[in-house]
């Protein structure tokens, strides 16, 4: 089993729609969350980072953690096609180390 | 964008040969990392340094050895390359004071023939 685990979509929404990204994991020691944009040919960008469980907002981008059901979540308000690319969820354990990554999932909006 | 920058951005080489990628960095951050990324596996983290000479393990290291002997430079050496090896490879950065912020190079696209 994977460490994390991410639906790869494709997904393909209308600019101006609500995203919702996510991923699931199976290490509860897990404590440190953050979300990473890749456009394509490109290297990741961190884009969110939160601690432990709750939320955290940033302009159109939410981030979620449930620690209980070891999923979090992405949410992406009024899409946009520069939000075009794959988003990557990684976590860790500890403050450093090892990053665990998801697969990614490709996201196109559409004008 | 952060200073980092990765050498070659792209190498083709035959299979059996020794290849040595290179990441260099001008923040001056403490931690340097080596990922693969592969179409369903996502970034996978090779090798990792927290100083100077110190290195560790990540979950596919297998095949691959690293070696940082200044701070600015983590160099990948794959001492016998295989076809499997074929991958996009990412060097990224950390500083000591942040627990999130890895930045990422530009990548290095290699293929084994």
């Amino acid at each position: 089993q994977k460490e994390v685990e991410q639906d790869p979509g494709p997904l393909s929404v209308p600019e101006g729609a609500i995203v919702s990204l996510n991923c699931t994991y199976s290490n509860s020691a897990f404590q440190y969350f953050m979300w990473y944009r890749q456009y394509s040919r490109k290297g990741p960008e961190l884009l969110m980072y939160t601690y432990s469980s709750g939320n955290k907002e940033d302009g159109r981008f939410t981030a979620q953690v449930d620690k209980s059901s070891k999923y979090i979540s992405l949410f992406i308000r009024d899409s946009q096609p520069s939000d075009s690319a794959t988003y990557l969820c990684a976590m860790s354990a500890t403050a450093g180390n090892q990053f665990y990554f998801g697969t990614g999932t490709s996201l196109t909006v559409i004008p | 964008d952060a200073g980092i920058t990765q050498s070659p951005r792209h190498k083709v080489t035959e299979t059996g040969t020794p290849v040595t990628l290179r990441c260099h960095q001008t923040e001056n951050h403490r931690y340097m990392y080596w990922y693969r990324q592969d179409p369903g596996h996502g970034l996978r983290l090779i090798h990792y340094s927290y100083g100077v000479k110190d290195t560790d393990k990540g979950e596919v290291s297998d095949g691959y050895s690293v070696s940082r002997s200044k701070t600015e430079d983590f160099l990948l050496t794959l001492e016998s390359a295989t076809s499997s090896q074929t991958s996009v490879y990412f060097c990224a950065i950390k500083s000591g004071t942040s627990v999130y912020e890895q930045y990422f190079g530009p990548g290095t696209r290699l293929t084994v023939t």
